[in-house]
């Protein structure tokens, strides 16, 4: 079974920062990983789709990287904005299904 | 954005009630899913449809049933309600098994009395 780490859980940086969120998973045979964005008592957002052949991939201020081998992605935001406070979902996809990490809440402070 | 409707959007029931959650596309996406989205759980995937008729099941899905009769509609029914399925429940639609995007509905919150 496929369990999907990320860290870390809860974060808050000034505005301006660059966040840097990390998601570990065990299972290294997927086929792509999703990033999502889920604002409280919404659903879920995609942000990026990085196939398992591509090392990275970026949209405006995100950049999002994939190690397939090591079982690890990272998602950066380059100078955080209010907007963005969220929690962050990483989900790598394999076996027919995605799997969740339980995310990362992210507060960025005006 | 993707065409996901999930109705209804808000519902309260009592215990050993069924329950029957809509979900509707107008993406004509082959893979439909079922998840529940729990505090410290995260999302967990019920049930899922890769074709009319074609549905299996995923790590949580005691107490639920689906059914898939059109492309566009797949409706998940929680025979005889309890506590435990208080939750927000998420359908989530893509184009292939392992390599389409994921786009998911606005959500359907239950709450089981």
């Amino acid at each position: 079974k496929q369990e999907v780490t990320q860290i870390p859980a809860a974060l808050s940086v000034p505005e301006g920062e660059n966040l840097v969120l990390n998601c570990s998973f065990t299972d290294s045979a997927i086929y792509n990983l999703q990033w999502f964005r889920q604002d409280p008592g919404k659903g879920l957002t995609s942000l990026l789709l990085i196939q398992s052949s591509q090392r990275e991939q970026t949209s405006g201020r995100l950049n999002a990287s994939l190690d397939k081998s090591s079982g690890r992605s990272t998602l950066y935001i380059a100078a955080s904005q209010p907007g963005d406070s969220a929690t962050y979902l990483c989900a790598p996809h394999g076996n027919n299904r995605l799997a969740f990490g339980k995310g990362n809440q992210v507060v960025v402070i005006p | 954005d993707a065409g996901i409707t999930q109705s209804p959007r808000h519902k309260v029931t009592e215990t050993g009630t069924p329950v029957t959650l809509r979900c509707h596309q107008t993406e004509n996406h082959r893979y439909m899913y079922w998840y529940r989205q729990d505090p410290g759980h995260g999302l967990r995937l019920i049930h899922y449809s890769y074709g009319v008729k074609d549905t299996d099941k995923g790590e949580v899905s005691d107490g639920y049933s689906v059914s898939r009769s059109k492309t566009e509609d797949f409706l998940l029914t929680l025979e005889s309600a309890t506590s435990s399925q208080t939750s927000v429940y998420f359908c989530a639609i893509s184009s292939g098994p392992n390599t389409g995007e994921l786009f998911f509905g606005e959500g359907s919150r239950l709450t089981v009395l």
